[in-house]
């Protein structure tokens, strides 16, 4: 099943902040988020293991909420290479442990005018 | 630099012709996958494989299959093509739970 994301599209300036939801109703073993450019494969930018984790680097970061059940991604001080679709990807915890296969939501499209 | 190769990038098929779409990867990664992206549904997981001669059905796996006789290669299988399988089919490679690598994708289009 595939997680929940929010927004589906986001327009901003340059400088300006965004953040994307992924949300899920079972708890998660592993969130992943990636960025794919038009015309171009989807890159990976970074992957959230432990519930109440928050990781990132330079002005994009992301935090798992406690329960492993909700990611955001923060973009903070937009610049127009920030521009694309954003899909958050989760692994679900199988009852004998061990993960799945990685499912994607269905992406939020982010545009950043000068 | 890693890299995962996907033979054709694109493709013109007709309705009821079975169809190879072959991946090759060069990380010795154990995972792989292929998904299909449609425009409003995103990136939707078709099979993966964690070893060679090893599958597991994704979320859509009606009308595909899959082979892995090699640990760097994994192939698509459309037994008989249809035209809602018209799509961009994408491969990935990855280590467990970690950084999924993805080719260039292939445009599919049945008609």
């Amino acid at each position: 099943q595939q997680p929940v994301q929010s927004p589906q599209a986001v327009i901003l300036r340059e400088g300006e902040d965004a953040v994307i939801n992924c949300s899920s109703s079972k708890a998660l073993y592993s969130v992943h988020w990636y960025r794919q450019k038009h015309g171009e494969a989807p890159v990976f930018l970074m992957i959230l293991l432990k519930g109440g984790e928050q990781k990132g680097h330079d002005k994009i970061s992301a935090s798992f909420n406690e329960k492993k059940q909700q990611s955001s991604l923060y973009l903070t001080a937009s610049q127009l290479s920030y521009s694309g679709t954003y899909f958050c990807g989760t692994e679900k915890v199988y009852s004998g442990g061990g993960a799945d296969g990685l499912t994607f939501g269905k992406g939020t499209h982010l545009i950043i005018q000068p | 630099d890693v890299k995962v190769t996907q033979s054709s990038r694109y493709l013109v098929k007709r309705t009821g012709e079975k169809v190879f779409l072959e991946c090759v990867q060069d990380m010795d990664h154990e995972n792989m996958f292929w998904y299909r992206q449609d425009p409003g549904l995103g990136l939707r997981l078709i099979y993966f494989s964690y070893d060679v001669k090893m599958k597991e059905k994704g979320d859509i796996p009606e009308g595909y299959s899959v082979s892995r006789e090699k640990k760097e290669r994994f192939s698509l299988i459309l037994e008989s093509a249809s035209t809602n399988q018209t799509s961009m089919y994408l491969c990935a490679s990855g280590l467990a739970t970690g950084e999924l690598f993805f080719g260039e994708g292939s445009r599919l289009t049945v008609l």
